[in-house]
C-alpha cells in the first residue's frame, strides 16, 4: 500500500473552511484515496473517497492533484462537532478483496 | 449508510477471564469483517480479517490463538480475547463492507473498550 503523509494537528475556526492535506507520491494508478474521521472514542466515520477526478458529498470536498500525488480534504463550514482525528489512506482495490491501513491521521480541532 | 452494530461499548474483566465482542452488520449480509485494536493516542491497528464460512487471515504478530474470531453468520463475526491480561486493555473495533451500493466503504462500529483489571 502506498504510505500517507498528513500533519499531525491542525487547527480551524468555527464556519470556516477546513483544509486538510495529505501527501501520497508513491500512490499507484489503481489505487484509490480514501478519508475516514474518528472522533473520540468512537469508531471511524467514512467521509469521502476518489481515484482521479475530484469528488464532492454532503460532508466534504476531495481534491485529487492531477498527478494524483497529493489530495486535499475539505470541509466547508467547519463546526464544533468536526473536532476528530482525519485518516487520510490508500489502497488498492481489488475486487471485493482489500482492507484498509490506518496512518496516525491529522487531529482537526474546531475552535469557536 | 450501512449500520455496524458492536457489543459491547465497554467491559472490564479481571485477568485471566475470557471476553467477547459481537460485531453485527444490522442490513446488510457482511462476507468479510475486519477487527482492529487501537491503544491510547494511537493510531487503529488492523489485527485480522473475519471470513464467513471460513477460517480469520491474522495479520503479522497477532496471536490467533488468543484472540479467537468467529464468523459463523452473513451479519455476526465475534472476537474473543481469552485469558486476557492487563496489556489486552484496549479499544477493539470491527468493520464490514456492503458489497451491494456501498462497496468501496467500510462501516465501523462503535468500538468496544476493553479493561483488564
Amino acid at each position: 500500500d502506498a504510505k500517507t503523509t498528513q500533519p499531525p494537528s491542525m487547527d480551524c475556526a468555527e464556519g470556516r473552511a477546513a483544509n486538510l492535506p495529505c501527501n501520497h507520491s508513491t500512490i499507484s494508478g489503481n489505487e484509490y484515496v480514501y478519508w475516514y474521521r474518528q472522533i473520540h472514542s468512537q469508531g471511524p466515520q467514512y467521509i469521502i473517497h476518489g481515484l482521479k477526478n475530484n469528488e464532492t458529498n454532503e460532508m466534504a470536498s476531495l481534491i485529487i492533484t492531477e498527478d494524483r500525488k497529493s489530495s486535499t480534504l475539505i470541509l466547508p463550514h467547519a463546526t464544533l462537532r468536526d473536532t476528530a482525528v482525519y485518516y487520510c489512506i490508500v489502497k488498492w482495490r481489488e475486487g471485493s478483496n482489500y482492507k484498509l491501513t490506518f496512518g496516525k491521521g491529522t487531529l482537526l480541532t474546531v475552535n469557536p | 449508510g450501512a449500520v455496524v452494530s458492536q457489543h459491547p461499548s465497554w467491559v472490564i474483566c479481571k485477568s485471566g477471564t475470557s471476553v467477547k465482542i459481537e460485531c453485527r452488520s444490522l442490513d446488510f449480509q457482511a462476507t468479510t469483517m475486519f477487527w482492529y485494536r487501537q491503544f491510547p493516542k494511537q493510531s487503529l491497528m488492523l489485527m485480522a480479517t473475519s471470513n464467513e464460512g471460513s477460517k480469520a487471515t491474522y495479520e503479522q504478530g497477532v496471536e490467533k490463538d488468543k484472540f479467537l474470531i468467529n464468523h459463523a453468520s452473513l451479519t455476526l463475526s465475534t472476537l474473543t480475547v481469552t485469558s486476557a491480561h492487563p496489556e489486552d486493555s484496549s479499544f477493539y473495533i470491527c468493520s464490514a463492507r456492503n458489497p451491494g451500493t456501498d462497496n468501496e466503504k467500510l462501516f465501523f462500529g462503535s468500538g468496544t473498550q476493553l479493561s483488564v483489571l
